[in-house]
C-alpha cells in the first residue's frame, strides 16, 4: 500500500539549470497538489491538477514554473533557470477528492538545493 | 498576509500531561481544518481534520476543537507520549478546491 512517492528525495543544481521533480500519487487518488517550504516557514500552496488539467495555479510563481499531470505517469513540477532562491523542500500530496474528509497525504518531499 | 497563524514556535510538554496546541484564521471563508505532524526529512502525516459545522472532533488521544466565532481552533494531545515529539501544522480549506493554507508549524516536545 504504496503512499505519495516523491523523487528525487535531494536534488542539487546550480544556477540557470532545470529541475524535475516527479510525483506519483497514492494508489486511487487522481487529486495532486504541490506545496514549497522555505526554511523556518510553513508550507506554501504552489499548484492544484487533476490528470491532464490544472485546476488552480494561483500559488506557482508566473516565471519558470510549471507543472503537469500527464495522463500516464507521474505529476512533473519544473524549474527551469534555477536560482538560489528556489532552494526549499518541494512536497507533493494526493487525494482521492476535495473536501475536509478526504485529507491530503503528502510525500517526504524533495530537497533542492542551488550552488 | 498570513491568514493562519500559530503563535507559539515551541511547547514543551511532561510525557503523560495533555498537549494543546493553538492556531488562528482570519479568513471566514475557511469552512474545513486540518492537523499534520511533521518529523524531520519527512512529509506532513495527517492527524485530524474537522468541518466548520461542527465545534469538536475526536479521534483518539487526538481532540480538536473549533471556534468560529473566535476564528481558533486548538488540538488536544492527552496523554501526550515522547513520540508525539514533532512539528504541528495546523491547515484550512474551502477558499478554492483543493488549496489548503498552513501556519508556521508549532514544535512539541514531550520529555518522558
Amino acid at each position: 500500500n504504496a503512499g505519495v512517492m516523491q523523487n528525487p528525495r535531494h536534488l542539487v543544481r546550480r544556477r540557470g539549470q532545470e529541475a524535475r521533480l516527479r510525483c506519483s500519487p497514492m494508489k486511487g487518488h487522481s487529486h495532486v497538489y504541490w506545496y514549497r517550504q522555505l526554511p523556518e516557514e510553513g508550507l506554501k500552496f504552489m499548484v492544484y491538477l487533476q490528470k491532464e488539467n490544472i485546476i488552480d495555479e494561483s500559488g506557482m510563481p508566473k516565471e519558470r514554473f510549471s507543472a503537469e499531470f500527464p495522463k500516464e505517469g507521474p505529476s512533473i513540477l519544473r524549474i527551469q533557470q534555477v536560482v538560489r532562491g528556489d532552494s526549499a523542500a518541494y512536497f507533493c500530496a494526493s487525494s482521492p477528492s476535495e473536501g475536509w474528509n478526504q485529507p491530503q497525504h503528502f510525500g517526504d518531499g524533495t530537497r533542492l538545493s542551488i550552488l | 498576509d498570513q491568514q493562519v497563524k500559530q503563535n507559539s514556535p515551541s511547547l514543551s510538554v511532561q510525557e503523560g500531561r495533555i498537549s494543546i496546541l493553538n492556531c488562528d484564521y482570519t479568513n471566514s471563508m475557511f469552512d474545513y481544518f486540518l492537523w499534520y505532524k511533521k518529523y524531520p526529512a519527512e512529509g506532513p502525516t495527517f492527524l485530524i481534520s474537522i468541518s466548520s459545522i461542527k465545534d469538536k472532533n475526536e479521534d483518539g488521544r487526538f481532540t480538536v476543537f473549533l471556534n468560529k466565532s473566535a476564528k481558533h481552533l486548538s488540538l488536544h494531545i492527552v496523554p501526550s507520549q515522547p513520540g508525539d515529539s514533532a512539528v504541528y501544522f495546523c491547515a484550512s480549506g474551502g477558499t478554492s478546491y483543493g488549496k489548503l493554507t498552513f501556519g508556521q508549524g508549532t514544535i512539541l516536545t514531550v520529555h518522558p
